[in-house]
């Protein structure tokens, strides 16, 4: 079956640490999305790609950092600057146009 | 700039009706609506074309404006299934891609 596979689930990151949050889909999408939802909040864009090698900051890309290299893979990397992390993080692909396919999402939590 | 959904909240009784707006500041050519459930993604519901062309799904339907640049969802006898947070995604052609600000809906029996 074609979607979108998120890991971890869950992540716990240190003070100071980078932890990188992995993104796959099989629906052979060129768009890929991360947004972050914090409790009771709505959807914020983060970083999209709209092809290999190339990718955009949304709204709130400070303290992240993203790759493309392979149309599949959309990983998100939290670095140390962004100093409110705890929230959940969903990856996205679409098509232009047509309606985004989710992941099940990663819940990120300070330790 | 972010699409503005209204209400930010509501409470129904099973059976009650509800409707769910979305405004965009920009030209739209089409919109999507999406279900989110607590804890869960957010789940595609359907796609409105220009045209004002309807597509329901279960008891829900909704409408599109596209010279008024909106969007309304229709929720008719809801049920309990139908709780959970109610998101718009405005396609204005291009790839970034922001939804609406929400709208929480809650079915009480």
């Amino acid at each position: 079956d074609g979607g979108i596979t998120q890991s971890p689930k869950y992540l716990f990151r240190k003070e100071g640490q980078n932890v990188t949050l992995s993104c796959e889909q099989n629906l052979n999408h060129d768009a890929m999305y991360w947004y972050r939802q914090d409790p009771g909040q709505g959807l914020r864009l983060i970083y999209y790609s709209q092809i290999v090698n190339d990718f955009q900051k949304g709204d709130i890309a400070e303290g992240y950092s993203v790759s493309r290299e392979k149309k599949e893979s959309f990983p998100l990397t939290v670095t140390s600057a962004q100093k409110n992390p705890t929230a959940f993080y969903l990856c996205a692909s679409s098509i232009l146009g047509q309606p985004q396919h989710f992941g099940d999402g990663t819940r990120l939590s300070i330790l | 700039q972010q699409p503005v959904q209204s209400p930010q909240a509501v409470i129904l009784r099973e059976g009650e009706d509800a409707v769910i707006n979305c405004s965009s500041s920009k030209a739209l050519y089409s919109v999507h609506w999406y279900r989110q459930k607590h804890g869960e993604a957010p789940v595609f519901l359907m796609i409105l074309l220009k045209g004002g062309e309807q597509k329901g799904h279960e008891k829900i339907s909704a409408s599109f404006n596209e010279k008024k640049q909106q969007s309304s969802l229709y929720l008719t006898a809801s049920q309990l299934s139908y709780s959970g947070t109610y998101f718009c995604g405005p396609f204005s052609g291009t790839y970034k891609y922001i939804f609406g600000t929400g709208t929480r809906l809650k079915v009480l029996a």
